[in-house]
């Protein structure tokens, strides 16, 4: 039963428009997300996150917008660039006892074409 | 700074072999985690030390799996009569203690895997 659903397996997109990756949560408990990006043969490394007294956070050409009442949040980055391709992982933490674990999604592969 | 790091980055076995997997997190980051990733899938949670106590063992699969972390810093994940079943790519995390902003909020920064293959 997967918490943390990222349901397109990839994306294309053209140099210099935006991508816009979608993430979707179905546990009220996770009041903390973060999104991760992964190149092949290394390990995730941290991209942003979001708390959930927020809808919107910003860096640079990222921003995740949180739509708590859908459980949904997204990535969004302008202008893509064609180093943006990767597996993006999109992952939550939860407000109780285990609130050090993250839980993710499977991954979204993001392909940003020249 | 050195990141965390992570030997060996291959390991292929057979069945029913001991594997030892080791992790170095980054020099002052008291907790460390271990998740899984199979083919296809996010990481999944496996344990948690902070310290040198596991405060979190619940994601480990059965009893075959058992990580230690002896002085507080490596780690080091054991795997006994390794199974077909076991072969993903193991990854260990490393965050620091945030303060006022509390330890759960940091992120957590990753190593980039052993990849296990069992034959």
């Amino acid at each position: 039963d997967q918490q943390v659903k990222q349901n397109s397996p990839s994306l294309s997109v053209q140099e210099g428009r935006i991508s816009i990756l979608n993430c979707d949560y179905t546990n009220s408990m996770f009041d903390y997300f973060l999104w991760y990006k992964k190149y092949p043969a290394e390990g995730p490394t941290f991209l942003i996150s979001i708390s959930s007294i927020k809808d919107k956070n910003e860096d640079g050409r990222f921003t995740v917008f949180l739509n708590k009442s859908a459980k949904h949040l997204s990535l969004h980055i302008v202008p893509s660039q064609p180093g943006d391709s990767a597996v993006y992982f999109c992952a939550a933490r939860d407000s109780g006892g285990s609130n050090y674990k993250l839980t993710f999604g499977k991954g979204t592969l993001l392909t940003v074409n020249p | 700074g050195a990141g965390v790091s992570q030997t060996p980055s291959n390991k292929v076995t057979e069945k029913g072999k001991y594997v030892e997997l080791r992790c170095d997190p980054i020099s002052g980051h008291t907790a460390l985690y271990w998740y899984r990733q199979s083919l296809g899938q996010g990481p999944e949670f496996l344990i948690y030390f902070q310290g040198t106590g596991a405060a979190d063992d619940s994601g480990l699969p059965n009893d075959r799996f058992f990580a230690v972390r002896p002085e507080g810093s490596v780690s080091t994940l054991k795997i006994q009569r390794t199974e077909r079943g076991d072969s993903a790519v193991y990854l260990c995390a490393s965050s620091s203690y945030g303060g006022l902003a509390g330890l759960w909020y940091n992120e957590q920064f990753f190593g980039p895997g052993t990849r296990l293959t069992v034959l």
